[in-house]
């Protein structure tokens, strides 16, 4: 598809279980954009990669999470150990060459909900 | 840090009435603006953006801003409102140095539209 997607769409586990979340961006964005929705906080940056490297990790929230992403296209979020504080929506963005300016598009997210 | 405050976290407007939902943004460097829209169910979408060419912006579906440094503002309106408005809009905000490219967003306006 032309769109970012994210799978999967919904992910209910329990709470100590590790989860991995994905994210396919636009074919020949470069850079790649973690952001967290919850009714709590709203939406938070999580982790930006401009190809495969990440050059801000400022808003992992714990070192419970980790990001990678392999090629300059697929991304994983990874969150191990999961708390109950960690339900949220998890959006992931990409945009074309990682510029303060250039819009960020979003895929549809994945609803995390930790039991 | 740079920020931006929405004020109303609802708003209910007749349809054909004006939209206006207001953002302010706090920021010691000449910030970049944006306005997104999410749909129930789907990530966000870019309705406009400010990088600083022109004050007056226009965006999708017949939605405008215009930035106000002396007010620190970048208000979203549209003339006459329409059923398929009803969403929730979010402000956010990049800072125009450095080199962090995440939007920080604001906590966002719930539009209602009432027939």
């Amino acid at each position: 598809g032309a769109g970012v997607s994210q799978s999967p769409s919904n992910k209910v586990t329990e709470k100590g279980k590790d989860v991995e979340l994905r994210c396919d961006p636009i074919s020949g964005h470069t850079a790649l954009y973690w952001y967290r929705q919850s009714l709590g906080q709203g939406l938070e940056f999580l982790i930006y990669f401009q190809g495969n490297s990440a050059p801000d990790k400022s808003g992992l929230p714990s070192d419970r999470f980790s990001a990678e992403r392999t090629g300059g296209s697929v991304s994983t979020l990874t969150i191990q150990r999961t708390q109950q504080e960690d339900s949220a929506v998890y959006l992931c963005a990409s945009s074309l060459l990682g510029g303060i300016t250039d819009t960020q598009y979003f895929g549809p997210g994945t609803r995390l909900t930790v039991l | 840090a740079q920020s931006v405050t929405q004020l109303g976290s609802h708003v209910s407007v007749s349809e054909g009435a004006l939209v206006l939902l207001r953002c302010n943004y706090s920021s010691s460097v000449p910030p970049y603006l944006f306005w997104y829209v999410q749909y129930p169910n789907q990530g966000l979408q870019l309705l406009l953006k400010y990088t600083s060419a022109a004050t007056l912006v226009k965006g999708i579906n017949g939605f405008e801003a215009e930035f106000k440094k002396s007010e620190t503002s970048f208000h979203l309106t549209k003339p006459s409102a329409h059923m398929s408005d009803a969403a929730e809009y979010f402000c956010a905000v990049v800072i125009s140095s450095g080199s962090a490219r995440q939007l920080t967003f604001g906590s966002g306006t719930q539009l209602t539209v009432l027939p």
